[in-house]
């Protein structure tokens, strides 16, 4: 079955670039979306097919998709970024990535 | 304003029943494939089942198919999640979540608050 593998952690400086990685066999043949969930909170879509934003989310949330992984990037990272992030992917049903807990600091 | 609100959660003995639903408000809802996912304390996103948007077509994880029914009432705007013989590993937050595509492209836009779910004797 299909699977979805994101690092269990990433830690930023703010101000700097964070990536987070979302990998998957030919990922880049599949549509990739993120979502961001702080802690208490509903997730909330960040990204999707793979390098549109929703309307509301800042311009430095950006995503990419090539060959088998998919990128998160969050350029001049804020405090307020830090949170779980979860890659999503539809490969005959919804699938997730196990999600990557950004650490600012 | 899209607001979905789940209701129905609470505390259930292992093999017993709940029936989860989810009011939906500010758009058409009977445009849209809904979805339920889940979240266990902790733990990360899973797909739990989806439903069309007439409510004629129906798909679930393989850890639920026979125990759970999802369905939904148009004329009310609302989408339940039928949950039987529960077992432990069932507890979890459980999200209604809007689907803008049936597959492929979909991705899910707005997500309701959650509502928890615990199994325990």
């Amino acid at each position: 079955s299909y699977e979805l593998t994101q690092p269990p952690s990433v830690s930023v400086s703010p101000g700097q670039t964070a990536s987070i990685a979302c990998s998957g066999d030919d990922l880049d043949n599949k549509y990739a979306s993120w979502y961001q969930q702080k802690p208490g909170q509903s997730p909330v879509l960040v990204i999707y097919q793979d390098n549109k934003r929703p309307s509301g989310i800042p311009e430095r949330f950006s995503g990419s998709n090539s060959g088998n992984t998919a990128t998160l990037t969050i350029s001049g990272t804020q405090p307020m970024d830090e949170a779980d992030y979860f890659c999503q992917t539809w490969d005959s049903s919804t699938l997730f990535g196990g999600g990557t807990r950004l650490t600012v600091l | 304003e899209v607001q979905l609100v789940e209701s129905g959660g609470g505390l259930v003995q292992p093999g017993g029943s709940l029936r989860l639903s989810c009011a939906a408000s500010g758009f058409t809802f009977s445009n849209y494939w809904m979805h339920w996912v889940r979240q266990a304390p902790g733990k990360g996103l899973v797909w739990v089942s989806r439903i069309n948007s007439d409510g004629t077509s129906t798909t679930y994880a393989d850890f639920v198919e026979g125990r759970f029914t999802i369905s939904r009432d148009n004329a009310k705007n609302t989408l339940y999640l039928q949950m039987n013989s529960l077992r432990a590993e069932d507890a979890a937050m459980y999200y209604c979540v809007r689907a803008t595509a049936p597959v492929v492209t979909l991705y899910f836009d707005y997500w309701g608050q959650g509502i928890l779910v615990t199994v325990s004797s």
